[in-house]
């Protein structure tokens, strides 16, 4: 499986944009890009997935480059509910999701 | 709507005492189930994985087992519990059928073993 980069930690500031960034230079053309998120103590909660076209949900937005090796979750107004442990994810289908230690996001009040 | 539980949500046992985790899904047919284990401070290990009853797939050789008697039924054993058993067990689901499917996870139990 593709192995992903992520930043060890960021904060944002209540009420912004959050910008979450994923290397997965090494992404497959059948592997999808998943976040997922993990507030403490509780289980991961799936946030959003995209193969190649940027995609958008209730919770977040995925913006995939053209060249498939980065990306990035946008949250678009922070709150302090968000604040966790994110990852992001390549998943070719192997029923094997491999979980590194993420990027752990801060809201500041 | 899917749901997905387990418990107990938290155990405390002894070095050699038995384990028994249960996990059930609601509100969907044929799932493939996932054991996952989260040490303190690290990411998510495979586990087992099953796509079918009695249909069982090991990711890493250790003193677990897994078991899945019902559909929507998935049971995580040890006959003997060691030290480097504790740790955040995480049960989840995704919809049948291969692929790359969103997995879903529950709310996981908080092992310590003493």
């Amino acid at each position: 499986d593709a192995k992903t980069t992520q930043p060890p930690s960021m904060d944002c500031a209540e009420g912004r944009a959050a910008n979450l960034p994923c290397n997965h230079s090494t992404i497959s053309g059948n592997e999808y890009v998943y976040w997922y998120r993990q507030i403490h103590s509780q289980g991961p909660q799936y946030i959003i997935h995209g193969l190649k076209n940027n995609e958008t949900n209730e919770m977040a937005s995925l913006i995939i480059t053209e060249d498939r090796k980065s990306s990035t979750l946008i949250l678009p107004h922070a709150t302090l509910r968000d604040t966790a442990v994110y990852y992001c994810i390549v998943d070719g289908g192997a029923n094997n999701l491999f979980f590194g230690t993420g990027t752990r996001l801060t809201v500041i009040p | 709507s899917q749901t997905i539980h387990q418990w107990p949500a938290t155990l405390v046992q002894p070095v050699g005492s038995p384990l028994s985790l249960e996990c059930t899904v609601e509100g969907t047919s044929n799932p493939n189930l996932y054991w996952y284990r989260q040490a303190a401070g690290r990411g998510l290990q495979l586990l087992f994985y099953s796509v079918g009853i009695g249909q069982i797939s090991s990711e890493v050789p250790q003193n677990l087992s897994a078991s899945r008697p019902q559909d929507r039924q998935f049971i995580l054993s040890s006959k003997k519990l060691l030290l480097s058993d504790s740790g955040f067990y995480l049960c989840a689901w995704s919809a049948y059928g291969g692929g790359t499917d969103t997995q879903y996870f529950g709310p996981g139990t908080r092992l310590t073993v003493l």
